[in-house]
């Protein structure tokens, strides 16, 4: 079955950088597009980015360009996140989800549990 | 960027009972359309997508509908599992975008 499984969350202060990753399996990862999606704290989902299938590909929200990095190493079936200059308002539970495409742009399949990412001084 | 508006925000309705949600999108995005549900504490779970097409494993009683601009999420009778917030979500274009929810109590 298909399984996705975020870590790399914790509490950091503002201005630092994390790095969040995505363990994948149950399916060849390298035949899909991945995203990454949060929500805050009692709030909606917001998409955040998608990494191609191949990684070449990437597309961002305009709330994280330029801060956020997506990529990928297909021979770990791993995704990652790379926040820089984290903000208060990034805070949110940052899930791992999979297009069901190789061409990333669609609804999204499978949802990981999510990994928190707290920002606070 | 399309904007997703949901309506209700909040709606109590009694077990085995309809319900019918809605999402409209700021331009047409065919049927290009998703619905998910999420429970406290869990991740978002796919229900519908292309409109009106149950992802695999959900149950007949759910039922979405719609093209353009204009979509329903319906739940031909509340079970108590049912009770959880409603997203919907656009993938005619970039970027990505969900509306704000539905939250589905139980009356």
């Amino acid at each position: 079955q298909v399984q996705l499984v975020e870590s790399g969350g914790g509490v950091v202060q503002p201005g630092r950088s994390l790095r969040l990753s995505c363990t994948a399996s149950g399916f060849t990862f390298s035949d899909y597009s991945m995203h990454w999606v949060r929500q805050a704290p009692g709030k909606g989902l917001e998409w955040v980015a998608v990494n191609w299938y191949n990684g070449d590909n990437k597309k961002y929200a305009d709330s994280v360009k330029g801060r956020f990095t997506i990529s990928r190493d297909n021979s770990k079936n791993t995704l990652y996140l790379q926040i820089d200059s984290l903000r208060v308002d990034d805070t949110a539970v940052y899930y791992c989800v999979r297009d069901p495409l190789a061409v990333g742009g669609h609804y999204l399949d499978y949802w990981g549990l999510g990994t928190l990412v707290a920002v606070s001084s | 960027e399309i904007v997703m508006t949901q309506s209700p925000a909040t709606v109590s309705v009694s077990p085995g009972e309809r319900v019918t949600l809605s999402c409209r999108t700021s331009q047409s995005v065919e049927s290009d359309l998703a619905w998910y549900q999420q429970k406290p504490g869990q991740a978002p779970r796919l229900l519908i997508h292309d409109a009106s097409t149950r992802a695999t494993g959900i149950p007949a009683r759910f039922s979405g509908s719609g093209s353009g601009t204009e979509f329903t999420l319906t739940i031909s009778s509340l079970q108590f599992e049912d009770f959880a917030v409603y997203f919907c979500q656009q993938y005619d274009d970039w970027p990505l975008a969900f509306g704000q929810g539905t939250r589905l109590e139980i009356k």
